[in-house]
């Protein structure tokens, strides 16, 4: 069954440095969408993408955030300068159309110390 | 703000018995899911319900949408150590975002 690829999955990054997450979405999905959960709270949306542009976005998904899709297969999170309350697993996940539910990557797990 | 509230939180049954998960909203919702979590996986579907008043049943499992589609309900009938998990309701809302619930953790003990 395809998967949603997500690397690496477990980070560890000083406060202040700049990460990159990377998630590989099956191959024939149009859109993608990056979730984030801090240990022991719900899992929230952060941004949906469409046609080479963000969508939608929710008010965590500040300036220090960015996404871009740079070829025809990754789908990249980045946080410019990392804090401690970034720390959380952030999920990756695509699906073909709106029609259809999202399948969920397995997560990286982002410590900032 | 949509918000879904699962309850209850936490639930440890024994073996072989039934249990039922609800979820609720003031919020309707076009389609509502259920995810189970395990710990550091991401979620992964069991169900979607699209109508109101919609049942499916995924062997034990019986899901259940509400006529207004606002709520939802899981039951699992004679429970396994193998149910043991996080149960995550997830409700399609506005703007193509899922917004999820907190989640029951169950515990089902031999």
């Amino acid at each position: 069954e395809p998967e949603v690829t997500q690397t690496p999955s477990h980070q560890v990054t000083q406060m202040g440095q700049e990460v990159i997450l990377r998630c590989v979405p099956i191959s024939n999905h149009l859109y993608f969408y990056w979730y984030r959960q801090i240990l022991g709270q719900k899992v929230e949306f952060l941004v949906s993408f469409y046609n080479n542009e963000i969508s939608e976005k929710s008010e965590i998904f500040d300036d220090q955030f960015s996404v871009e899709r740079p070829d025809g297969s990754n789908f990249t999170l980045k946080i410019r300068s990392t804090k401690l309350e970034d720390s959380a697993m952030y999920f990756c996940a695509s699906r073909y159309d709106r029609e259809v539910s999202y399948t969920f990557g397995s997560g990286t797990r982002l410590t900032v110390v | 703000t949509q918000l879904l509230e699962q309850s209850p939180q936490f639930l440890s049954i024994q073996e072989g018995e039934n249990l039922t998960v609800y979820c609720n909203s003031s919020s309707v919702f076009s389609s509502l899911q259920w995810y189970r979590q395990e710990p550091g996986e991401g979620p992964v579907l069991l169900v979607t319900v699209v109508t109101g008043g919609e049942v499916k049943k995924l062997k034990r499992l019986t899901f259940q949408f509400g006529d207004a589609r606002k709520d939802s309900s899981l039951h699992i009938t004679a429970a396994q150590p193998g149910d043991t998990g996080l149960y995550l309701c997830a409700g399609m809302g506005r703007d193509d975002k899922i917004i999820f619930g907190k989640g029951t953790r169950l515990h089902i003990l031999p």
